[in-house]
């Protein structure tokens, strides 16, 4: 069975600082992947998604970044973080059957928080 | 570009207690529709989905939707809601065929029950 991993699971950073947060997946191929921001009361926004190594699309403009290195591992990074990055950071797998994208599926996120 | 509104940001029920969650969506042509929910603490899960066929659809513990096609809705049901329903609930539409895979997610609804 599919399994969807992040880390850290929280991680309390200051402002100006870096970031690299992980996302793998196991038990499937050539997934579709996804980063999401979870706001209270704000629902889901897309912040990033691939459909192959190499391949990212953003969604939304900002200091934010996301890589591709490898099938199965997304990463979402900052060269200098901002107290608005702050939030929940989901990632999400789906695959593609013939010319339909099957459900996405949720890893259990990252908590970060700016100081 | 479609869009999902939830009109119940807060919901508080006594335990067996009916239950109703609004979703409506804006887009024109076919549709995936998604109900998740997250539990506290845990991670985003799929509740139910429909894709075609039967638009009654039935998820896990209890949860049913039905999509009324001319109302733009999806809207989800519990007869007898549990303390353990308390969670966000987020609707999610996702236009259909074509190679579409983004799905739009509503600003989710917090439901609380009283035991």
């Amino acid at each position: 069975s599919q399994t969807i991993h992040q880390w850290p699971a929280t991680l309390v950073q200051p402002v100006g600082s870096p970031l690299s947060l992980e996302c793998t997946v196991e038990g499937t191929s050539n997934p579709n992947l996804y980063w999401y921001r979870q706001a209270a009361g704000r629902g889901l926004q897309l912040l990033f998604y691939s459909v192959g190594i190499g391949q990212i699309s953003s969604e939304v403009p900002q200091n934010l970044s996301a890589s591709r290195p490898q099938d199965r591992q997304f990463i979402l990074s900052s060269k200098k973080l901002l107290l608005s990055d702050s939030g929940f950071y989901l990632c999400a797998w789906s695959v593609v059957l013939g010319t339909h994208t099957d459900t996405q599926y949720f890893g259990p996120g990252t908590r970060l928080t700016v100081l | 570009a479609q869009s999902v509104s939830q009109h119940n940001h807060h919901v508080i029920l006594s335990e067996a207690a009916s239950l109703e969650l609004g979703c409506n969506y804006s887009y024109g042509g076919t549709v995936n529709l998604f109900w998740y929910v997250q539990y506290p603490g845990q991670h985003l899960q799929l509740l139910l989905k429909y894709f075609s066929g039967d638009p009654l659809v039935k998820g896990i513990k209890g949860f049913e939707a039905e999509f009324i096609k001319s109302k733009f809705s999806f809207n989800l049901r519990k007869p007898s809601v549990q303390w353990s329903d308390t969670a966000e609930y987020f609707c999610a539409v996702r236009p259909s065929g074509g190679g579409s895979y983004i799905p739009t997610f509503g600003r989710g609804t917090s439901l609380i029950v009283h035991p």
